[in-house]
C-alpha cells in the first residue's frame, strides 16, 4: 500500500535560519505529492505539490522537488520567519488503485521558529 | 477559487446528542468529499469518501451508524456524529476534489472543533 513518512518534529529553528524536513514515500502508481501546511487552530491549507517526477513545487520561498529515484519529496526555505511556524504535512496522491483520489499523509511536523 | 467551507467552526454539545457539521463547496462542484478526523498533535485520519449520490465508504473501524454521511448534491456534504459522547470529541476535516478534473489535489475546509461534555 502507500505510505509517507516525514521526519519527526518538533523541529526549532531561529529566524533565517535554514530549513529542511524530509519526506519519502512508497506507493504503487505513479502518484502526485503534496506538502500542506496547518497554522494553529485552523485546516490545512496546500503549500506546494509537485505532479509528477523531476518537477519542483515552489510556493512563499518553500520548495521541494520530486526525486522518483529516492522516492523522496523533501521541503525547504533558505530562511524561515516566525510566521512560518505551523505544523507541515507531507502527502500523496495515488490515482491507481483501490484508494484512488485519496490522499495518504505523513505524522505532520511541528516547525517553530524563534526570534 | 476551490474554496470549501464548514459549518460550524466550532460546537459543544452534550453527551447522547447528535451533532451536524456541513461541508460545502462554495465555487466549484465537487464529485468526491472526503472527512477527516484530527486527534491533537497527530495527523489526518481519514474516516470516510463520499461521492454525490451514493452513499460513503467508510474506513475500516470507523463506526457508519455512527458517523452519518450524506453527499445530497455537488456543493454540500454533511457529518452527523450520532449520539456523541466525550470520546467523539475532536478536530473533523472535510476536503473535496472537484468534477473538473483531477490532478491529486484536495481543497480543505478549516475544520470543525467538536466538545462532547
Amino acid at each position: 500500500g502507500n505510505s509517507v513518512t516525514q521526519m519527526e518534529g518538533p523541529v526549532t529553528l531561529s529566524e533565517e535560519a535554514f530549513l529542511t524536513i524530509n519526506c519519502t514515500y512508497t506507493a504503487t502508481g505513479y502518484p502526485s505529492l503534496f506538502w500542506y501546511v496547518q497554522y494553529p487552530g485552523e485546516g490545512l491549507q496546500l503549500l506546494l505539490k509537485a505532479t509528477k517526477a523531476d518537477d519542483k513545487g515552489s510556493n512563499k520561498g518553500f520548495e521541494a522537488t520530486y526525486r522518483k529515484e529516492t522516492t523522496s519529496f523533501h521541503l525547504e526555505k533558505g530562511s524561515v520567519q516566525v510566521s512560518d511556524s505551523a505544523v507541515y504535512f507531507c502527502a500523496l496522491s495515488d490515482p491507481v488503485g483501490a484508494g484512488s483520489y485519496q490522499l495518504t499523509f505523513g505524522k505532520g511536523t511541528k516547525l517553530s521558529v524563534i526570534p | 477559487g476551490a474554496v470549501v467551507s464548514q459549518h460550524p467552526s466550532w460546537v459543544i454539545c452534550k453527551s447522547g446528542t447528535s451533532v451536524k457539521i456541513e461541508c460545502r463547496s462554495l465555487d466549484f462542484q465537487a464529485t468526491t468529499m472526503f472527512w477527516y478526523r484530527q486527534f491533537p498533535k497527530q495527523s489526518l485520519m481519514l474516516m470516510a469518501t463520499s461521492n454525490e449520490g451514493s452513499k460513503a465508504t467508510y474506513e475500516q473501524g470507523v463506526e457508519k451508524d455512527k458517523f452519518l454521511i450524506n453527499h445530497a448534491s455537488l456543493t454540500l456534504s454533511t457529518l452527523t456524529v450520532t449520539s456523541a459522547h466525550p470520546e467523539d470529541s475532536s478536530f473533523y476535516i472535510c476536503s473535496a476534489i472537484g468534477a473538473q478534473g483531477w490532478d491529486g489535489e484536495q481543497y480543505f475546509g478549516p475544520g470543525t472543533r467538536l466538545t462532547v461534555t
